[in-house]
């Protein structure tokens, strides 16, 4: 069974186009994550998810939008895109810890290149 | 606000050495602390954490790291690489929700590549 799941796995498309990306977790994981690794491996938080609600919005166009239909389920769409959105994007969910802090498990990820 | 440094982007040892990747951590309350292994076209898994507790924690693959909050460093060992360790290894630092509130997720290094040579 796998825990938190991408589709799709490499995604190829032009400038311009809209395209979304789905993540699905089967934990029952209240919090929901999208992350951005660039070409030189660097991983950034771009949303987080708690049953529905954006909690933080770090600095990205808005051409990206998180929509989470469920609380098993956070999409990213992306409008207008654009060259330096090729990357690798993540999705995650996290498990509560002690303390307030969060354990987070990561989707295999999806390869966008935009030509 | 948080921060982690990974010293070394890249990090060669010889199968069976002593494999040693560092990380610093600047946080203003105490942190949670994680180590990630992302394998070649692969996600991130997690190795091991420091929560509280015993400062020296074990994670997979014969892998521990050790927490010293004098040196703000929690930096992954393992006594003896392997070929299978080739990969890219990620610290990260977790902010609890009691200290600052929102799930504003993990902040990571930039990563250091581990090169195992035969």
């Amino acid at each position: 069974d796998t825990a938190v799941s991408q589709t799709p796995k490499y995604l190829v498309t032009q400038m311009g186009n809209d395209k979304s990306i789905k993540c699905e977790q089967n934990l029952g994981h209240d919090t929901m994550y999208w992350y951005k690794q660039d070409s030189k491996k660097f991983l950034k938080i771009m949303f987080s998810y708690n049953n529905k609600e954006l909690i933080i919005n770090e600095t990205v166009p808005n051409r990206f939008s998180p929509k989470s239909p469920d609380k098993a389920h956070l999409n990213l769409h992306i409008n207008s895109l654009e060259l330096g959105d090729s990357a690798v994007y993540f999705c995650a969910s996290s498990l509560p810890l002690a303390g307030g802090h969060y354990e987070q498990y990561f989707g295999p990820g999806t390869r966008l290149t935009v030509t | 606000a948080q921060s982690v440094t990974q010293l070394g982007s890249h990090v060669s040892v010889s199968e069976g050495a002593l494999v040693l990747l560092r990380c610093n951590y600047s946080s203003s309350v105490p942190p949670y602390l994680f180590w990630y292994v992302q394998y070649p076209n692969q996600g991130l898994q997690l190795l091991l954490k420091y929560t509280t507790g015993a400062t020296l924690v074990k994670g997979i693959n014969g892998f521990e790291a050790e927490f010293k909050k004098s040196e703000t460093s929690f930096h992954l060992t393992k006594p003896s690489a392997h070929m299978s360790d080739a990969a890219e290894y990620f610290c990260a630092v977790s902010k609890s929700l009691i200290a600052g509130g929102g799930a504003d997720g993990l902040t990571f290094g930039k990563g250091t590549h581990l090169i195992i040579q035969p």
